[in-house]
């Protein structure tokens, strides 16, 4: 069964430090994506990133990176120089690949990320 | 481009009840997932209907049902509300174009079961 496991159930920091939300998947598959999504106050989740199990590179968009390792299977999510917009619920997950899983995806519990002035 | 549109935004109902939600997906999409998302047990999901066919199904009760038509949009049912079933109910549709697209979420049903 899969599993994405986010242990950072709420992290607070002060503008402009740099914070890490760590994730932790566990799957038999040796195919597979990770996501993570961003959920706002007004409920919505918003899409940051998705990266398949052969991709391993680092990837940076703006004040946003990602560190995919396989060999931990973990999948951190890095801002840079945080904002109070920053404030938010943050979700990683998982899913199978294969036109019979569908786009069924596995969530891990959050991390409530609150970015102080 | 609309976003994925989910109505209504805010629902009560009385133990016992049923009730209908609604999911218009992104123009083009024809991938339609649903999913709940409570404090205690988070984001579960329900289930996918893609193309008016349910290709993917979470562990959820029978009570819990849903169905999508021709232009893709999608209703999911819940017959015989209990106070457990409160939660957000989000919809997310998908490109069609392959598998394990990104998912556009939209902002959720509300339910609130008395």
């Amino acid at each position: 069964a899969q599993k994405v496991t986010q242990a950072q159930t709420e992290i607070s920091v002060v503008e402009k430090e740099d914070v890490t939300l760590d994730c932790v998947y566990e799957t038999r598959d040796t195919t597979y994506y990770l996501f993570w999504y961003k959920q706002p106050p007004s409920g919505e989740l918003v899409f940051l990133i998705r990266r398949n199990s052969f991709d391993e590179q680092n990837e940076i968009s703006g004040r946003y990176s990602w560190n995919f390792q396989k060999s931990t299977s973990s999948f951190n999510f890095t801002i840079t120089a945080s904002q109070v917009v920053d404030s938010a619920v943050y979700f990683c997950a998982l899913s199978e690949v294969g036109e019979s899983s569908g786009d069924k995806l596995t969530f891990g519990t959050g991390t409530r990320l609150a970015v102080r002035p | 481009k609309a976003g994925v549109t989910q109505t209504p935004r805010y629902l009560i109902k009385t133990r016992g009840q049923q009730v209908t939600l609604s999911c218009s997906p992104i123009s083009g999409h024809r991938s339609v997932s649903w999913y709940q998302q409570t404090p205690g047990q988070g984001l579960q999901f329900l289930f996918e209907y893609f193309s008016e066919t349910q290709r993917n199904k979470g562990n959820f009760p029978g009570r819990f049902s849903g169905r999508q038509f021709s232009n893709s949009r999608s209703e999911m049912n819940v017959s015989t509300l209990e106070l457990g079933d409160s939660a957000l109910y989000l919809c997310a549709s998908s490109n069609p174009s392959g598998v394990n697209t990104e998912a556009f979420f939209g902002q959720g049903t509300r339910l609130t079961v008395v």
